[in-house]
């Protein structure tokens, strides 16, 4: 089964920190992806990267970044955490070979910016 | 842009009976369309997925439609139980490596 980790499940910040969640999956795949969600809204992508060291723009990328260089690991960053940043973060991976378009996805980080 | 919708307001149904849940969506023409489980406090899962070419795709106790000239998927679970309950996904794909998703759906079954 494929497994994709979050490093924490709940996390509380102040506004102005610098953030970081970090994801993990065991299946080498090529493909991660960084979502928030929120009520109402569905899952809106902020990145994604395509393979080590690449990255892509989601959606609504403003005020994070990500890093990906290793294969397993993808993190996204919130420089400066703002109380608009309060949400569900959810990492997901996929595979480029066979069965690319499944995304499966870790159990989510619910982040509380005070 | 592209959009997708779902029906905002949670369905309510009696164990044993047949729930419909609907997605629309607008301006693409998807290549595939998918459908994920989502239960309070977790991550997604992936359930089925369906091509364009495909009018029908079935599961055990799931099926889905997709038709493109209406822009619209229709995912039934028939003999629903309580462990059903959960919110249902609408994803479809939109070029590369990117997919957006709906809102989801709130599905109740009450034994």
């Amino acid at each position: 089964d494929v497994k994709v980790t979050q490093s924490s499940r709940y996390l509380v910040k102040r506004t102005g920190e610098k953030v970081f969640l970090e994801c993990v999956q065991d299946m080498d795949h090529e493909n991660m992806f960084w979502y928030r969600q929120d009520p109402g809204l569905g899952l809106r992508l902020i990145y994604f990267s395509y393979d080590v060291k690449m990255k892509e723009k989601g959606d609504i990328p403003e005020g994070y970044s990500v890093s990906r260089e290793k294969k397993e690991r993808f993190s996204l960053i919130l420089e400066s955490a703002s109380t608009n940043q309060t949400s569900m973060y959810l990492c997901a991976s996929s595979s480029s070979s066979g069965g690319r378009e499944t995304q499966y996805f870790g159990p989510g980080t619910r982040l509380l910016v005070l | 842009s592209q959009k997708i919708e779902q029906n905002s307001e949670a369905l309510n149904i009696q164990e044993g009976k047949t729930a419909t849940l609907t997605c629309n969506y607008t301006n693409y023409s998807p290549a595939y369309l998918q459908w994920y489980r989502q239960d309070p406090g977790r991550g997604p899962v992936f359930l089925l997925l369906i091509r364009e070419n495909e009018k029908e795709k079935r599961k055990e106790r799931l099926k889905v439609t997709f038709d493109t000239t209406l822009k619209q998927s229709l995912f039934h679970i028939t003999a629903s139980q309580p462990a059903d309950s959960a919110t249902y996904l609408c994803a479809l794909e939109t070029g590369g490596f990117k997919t957006i998703f709906g809102a989801g759906t709130r599905l109740f079954v009450k034994a």
